[in-house]
């Protein structure tokens, strides 16, 4: 089975702080991406990578980044955190091409901005 | 642009009823449908898909059918337990090198004894 793995379960940080999430995959999947969950509003896509070193933005984002210099490890970035950051991130990656491939999901993490 | 549609939640149901979660599409072309799982504290698992019309997908006792022609996937269960209490999304995904999933808000789904 893929295995999709954040380094986090739970972050609390302080407003101003420079967060890094990080998310590796172990199946060789080309695709990673970085989704935040918020009540109602279900998942945004926030930032996407299909290749090393390749970056798409999503829907939202502003006051995001990202890092694939590996394969296998895709990391986002809040440069200077904001409470309105705190969400449920999750990190997901596919293999390349044709549609009708699903994603593999890690299991989040919760961070709150203080 | 494309959208999937859910039915609001929470839905309620008592062990052993029947589930229907509805889920529509708004797509330009023909993508593939998914729905994920997710549940409590955890990420989201796939459940099931459907890569083309008519195709329907099943998996731990849930099924959908892709209906182009009312541009729907609804989630069926004939007799729901207590451990499917989750989160349920719909999701569509094109073809393509970058393509991405577009998931709907979700449905929450709580099964009580």
């Amino acid at each position: 089975d893929v295995k999709v793995t954040q380094s986090s379960r739970y972050l609390v940080k302080r407003t101003g702080e420079k967060v890094f999430l990080e998310c590796v995959q172990d199946m060789d999947h080309e695709n990673m991406f970085w989704y935040r969950q918020d009540p109602g509003l279900g998942l945004r896509l926030i930032y996407f990578s299909y290749d090393v070193k390749m970056k798409e933005k999503g829907d939202i984002p502003e006051g995001y980044s990202v890092s694939r210099e590996k394969k296998e490890r895709f990391s986002l970035i809040l440069e200077s955190a904001s409470t309105n950051q705190t969400s449920m991130y999750l990190c997901a990656s596919s293999l390349r091409g044709w549609g009708n491939y699903g994603y593999t999901f890690g299991s989040g993490t919760r961070l709150t901005v203080v | 642009g494309d959208s999937v549609t859910q039915m609001e939640g929470p839905v309620t149901l008592s062990e052993e009823a029947f589930l229907t979660i509805n889920c529509t599409y708004t797509a330009t072309g023909y993508p593939s449908l998914f729905w994920y799982v997710q549940y409590p504290g955890e990420g989201l698992q796939l459940l099931l898909k459907a890569t083309k019309a008519d195709d329907k997908g099943s998996n731990k006792g849930f099924e959908a059918t892709y209906r182009k022609e009312t541009t729907s996937f609804h989630l069926e269960k004939g007799s729901v337990q207590v451990s499917d209490s989750a989160v349920y999304f719909c999701a569509l995904r094109y073809t393509g090198t970058a393509s991405k999933l577009t998931f709907g808000t979700g449905t929450r789904l709580q099964v009580t004894l």
